[in-house]
């Protein structure tokens, strides 16, 4: 079945990192995202990671896949005030090829200053 | 290159009436992705379409919804005789070929739906 859970909050410091894990059931996973969504907006592509890769850097944001235990997380290094907001993690399936998201419920950051 | 715009931004129906929801896709998409976020909850999938057709209605409920994307124009998302539990943010995704590939989902700002 199609299911992805993640914490449903965290809070950190600034200048801090902050690890959000989200783990997924469908082991046939192509791609798997992250999105950010600021209170009221719609939703940001931050980055994505292909099923058949481990790891991903792209300047503060780390993304990490554990494909064994379909585990996914993403590590934000040096959080500032600025990165609080909701944070969904993502998968896409192969299904037909319809291309359709399945969403965490996401995990909500909130950074202290 | 504008992004995806829809529009209303902030709907607010009273229970049976029509709520008609608008998005256009960034410019060279020809794949559109309506998704519905219930309050404090993640985004579901409802419909996928590529113009003129509909490739995926298997999130979409049965009844009162219905969406297009016309050959000319913005795609609809019409859901009729609202009722209290389609409040709701609905957004619309597009992507210029499948999406899962090397290319992905863009969002829209969304439609926030309120049903008195």
């Amino acid at each position: 079945g199609e299911d992805v859970e993640q914490s449903l909050f965290l809070s950190v410091r600034e200048g801090d990192s902050s690890v959000i894990n989200c783990t997924y059931t469908d082991s046939s996973s192509t791609y798997l995202y992250w999105y950010k969504q600021e209170p009221g907006a719609g939703l940001q592509l931050l980055t994505y990671i292909f099923s058949n890769m481990d790891m991903k850097q792209d300047q503060r944001l780390t993304v990490l896949l554990n494909k064994k235990d379909k585990h996914l997380s993403l590590r934000i290094a040096d959080t500032q005030t600025g990165d609080s907001a909701i944070y969904f993690c993502a998968e896409s399936l192969p299904d037909g090829n319809t291309g359709k998201l399945i969403f965490g419920q996401g995990t909500t950051l909130q950074v202290k200053p | 290159n504008a992004g995806v715009m829809q529009n209303p931004r902030h709907l607010v129906r009273r229970r049976g009436q029509e709520a008609r929801l608008r998005c256009s896709p960034m410019k060279g998409h020809s794949h559109v992705y309506w998704y519905r976020q219930l309050p404090e909850e993640g985004l579901k999938f409802m419909v996928y379409l590529q113009k003129e057709n509909i490739i995926d209605e298997s999130g979409m409920p049965k009844e009162r919804f219905s969406a297009e994307f016309p050959k000319e124009g913005p795609s609809i998302l019409r859901i009729q005789q609202v009722v209290r539990g389609d409040s709701a943010a609905y957004f619309c995704a597009s992507s210029p070929r499948l999406a899962g590939s090397q290319e992905t989902q863009y969002f829209g700002p969304g439609t926030r739906l309120l049903v008195l």
